[in-house]
Parts: C-alpha cells; sequence; structure tokens
C-alpha cells in the first residue's frame, strides 16, 4: 500500500531564510506526487505536482520540488521564506487509477512557522 | 471561476444527531472527492464520484456514512447517528479529468461531535 512521511511536525525558519520540507513515499512504482499547502481558514492549494519527466519541479510561489526515486523522496524547497509562507504543507502521492483509484494519499503535515 | 465551495464552514452536534455536508465542486468537474482529517491525523480518502456514481468508496468508513450526488453537480455526505469519533475536518475535492488531474480543494467544514 502507498504511504507518505513527513518526519516533521513542526518547523520553525526566519523570514528570507531558506526552506526545505521532507517528504518520503512508499510505492512500488513510480507515483503521482504533490505538495499542497493549506494557510488557516483556506482550502488546499495545489503548489506543484510531479508525474515524469524532468525530476526538478517549480511550482507557485516561488517553491521547487525534486523527485529523487533513489531516496523515495520528494523534499520542498524554497531559497527565501516570506512571513506569508507560514501555513501546513502536504506531500502526497498517487498511483495509476487501475490499481487504488484516484485517492490521494497524504502525509500528516508539516507546520511552517515563519520568524522575523 | 468560483472554487469548490462547502458548507457549512462548522457544525456542532451532540453525539447521536445527524449532519448533512454539503460540497459544490467547480462547473464541469465530474470528479468529486471526499476526505477527511481527524485531529493530529493523516488527511485519508473517504469516496470518489464520477458524476453521479460512486467510483471508489474504499474509504467510507462505516455505514452510519451516507455520500450522494444528485445529478452529478452537488454532493452532500450525511452523518447519522454521529459519533465522537467522527469529529474533524471534512474536505470535498474536485477534478474535470479522473486520471492525475489537480484535485481542487474547499476550504472544508469543521464538524465537532460532543
Amino acid at each position: 500500500a502507498q504511504s507518505v512521511t513527513q518526519p516533521d511536525i513542526h518547523i520553525t525558519v526566519s523570514e528570507g531564510a531558506s526552506l526545505e520540507l521532507r517528504c518520503n513515499y512508499s510505492y512500488g512504482a513510480t507515483p503521482y506526487l504533490f505538495w499542497y499547502v493549506q494557510s488557516p481558514g483556506q482550502g488546499l492549494q495545489l503548489l506543484l505536482k510531479y508525474f515524469s519527466g524532468d525530476t526538478l519541479v517549480q511550482g507557485i510561489k516561488g517553491f521547487e520540488a525534486e523527485f529523487k526515486r533513489s531516496q523515495s523522496s520528494f523534499n520542498l524547497r524554497k531559497p527565501s521564506v516570506h512571513w506569508s509562507d507560514a501555513a501546513e504543507y502536504f506531500c502526497a502521492v498517487g498511483a495509476g487509477a487501475e490499481e487504488y483509484g484516484n485517492k490521494l494519499v497524504f502525509g500528516a503535515g508539516t507546520i511552517l512557522r515563519v520568524k522575523s | 471561476e468560483a472554487g469548490v465551495t462547502q458548507f457549512p464552514s462548522h457544525s456542532v452536534i451532540e453525539k447521536g444527531q445527524t449532519v448533512t455536508l454539503r460540497c459544490d465542486p467547480i462547473s464541469g468537474h465530474d470528479n468529486l472527492y471526499w476526505y477527511r482529517r481527524v485531529m493530529g491525523k493523516e488527511i485519508k480518502f473517504l469516496l470518489h464520484f464520477v458524476k453521479e456514481s460512486k467510483q471508489d468508496e474504499s474509504g467510507m468508513p462505516n455505514n452510519r456514512f451516507l455520500a450522494e450526488r444528485t445529478g452529478g453537480t452537488y454532493s452532500t455526505l450525511k452523518v447519522q447517528p454521529a459519533e465522537l469519533e467522527d469529529s474533524g475536518v471534512y474536505f470535498c475535492a474536485s477534478s474535470q479529468e479522473a486520471v492525475w488531474e489537480t484535485q481542487y480543494f474547499g476550504p472544508g467544514t469543521r464538524l465537532l461531535v460532543l
């Protein structure tokens, strides 16, 4: 079965500092990978997704993520964090419809705090 | 273009009562999903509609939960009778095509069962 691990429940970074949020997945074949963000009072917003091709994926709000098959990882990065990036971040994995349907399997989330 | 909307935003009910959550997907999206996040846990899949048909309901926890999607438009999720462990945030998402199109999420309904 698919599973997603986000080892960091909380992360605090200073404004302007770089950020890396970790995500590891468990799935036998090439997964479909996503990062979502939830700001307070908002729904989940897609930051970026990986289906195939270039393993470095660019997303919205200056985020990027790199798919590393050998490490089963899909870490999210941002070179310079802004106070508005404070939110909860979710990594998710999906599999082919013929096997698992179209459901997403989420990690537990990482809460990002930004200090000034 | 309006996003996915959910109603109510919050609901507080007593154990044993009934609650109905509503989701309006993005217009034209045939695929509608329900997910739930119980406090301190991961967001978990409940079920998937394609138009008015249930494509996958493998995540529904038990028969106290009933989901419908009348005419392939909006969807309701009824919990009857509600139990304490049903408390959490219920998310709805929709997508245009099924196979790994982006799922657009609503803001969620926060349900508290006392």
